[in-house]
């Protein structure tokens, strides 16, 4: 079966620090990888999405960027925190087409002080 | 701008009625239709798909699927406290040969013992 794992589970950055998430992915090959970032009490807001091996969309400009070195790994990335970075980051996954649903690792909370 | 809109909530919902979730989208061509809960600081997990116009049945719960009139809608049956959390509906972009969705803000489930 398939497992997404996603880490650190908590994280507190100060201002103007850099960071670093990963995701992998277990069980699949080729699977579209995605991050989310969820604000407090808002809905999900798709950050950036891959395909394939070296290949990201951003779906909205960021003090972000994301990498995907490998078929099952994606890592979310920043030089310099902003406060407003603060919040739920979900890496999710997907095969193929939209008829398959999205699955969730487990998020990473982070505050920004 | 494709949107897909749900009631905040909260809905509060005595144990043991029938919890009603409703959800409106605007893309015309979309195909995929999910359903997540999403518990307090916890990521979202899939608790129903739908695709075909109609009623699609999974123990407690049951989601309607009217693409005419573009909703979508959740019956959450005998409602236990612990059917308590936030409920996501998602929607995929019918534009797009890969798995790309929009998510609503979610509404606030509340069952009352």
């Amino acid at each position: 079966s398939q497992t997404i794992h996603q880490w650190p589970a908590t994280l507190v950055q100060p201002v103007g620090s850099p960071l670093s998430l990963e995701c992998t992915v277990e069980g699949t090959s080729n699977p579209n990888l995605y991050w989310y970032r969820q604000a407090a009490g808002r809905g999900l807001q798709l950050l950036f999405y891959s395909v394939g091996i070296g290949q990201i969309s951003s779906e909205v400009p960021q003090n972000l960027s994301a990498s995907r070195p490998q078929d099952r790994q994606f890592i979310l990335s920043s030089k310099k925190l902003l406060l407003s970075d603060s919040g739920f980051y979900l890496c999710a996954w997907t095969i193929g087409t939209g008829a398959s649903p999205l699955h969730f690792g487990n998020g990473t909370r982070l505050t920004v002080t | 701008q494709k949107e897909v809109e749900q009631n905040s909530g909260p809905l509060s919902v005595p144990e043991g009625a029938i919890a009603s979730l409703n959800c409106t989208y605007s893309d015309r061509g979309s195909q995929s239709f999910f359903w997540y809960r999403q518990y307090s600081g916890k990521s979202p997990e899939l608790i129903m798909f739908i695709y075909s116009n109609g009623d699609k049945e999974d123990g407690r719960f049951t989601a309607q699927l009217n693409k005419a009139s573009q909703y979508v809608s959740l019956l959450i049956r005998d409602s236990q406290p612990s059917d308590s959390a936030t409920y996501l509906c998602a929607v995929d972009e019918a534009t797009d040969s890969w798995g790309k969705f929009q998510f609503g803000a979610g509404t606030q489930v509340v069952v009352t013992p």
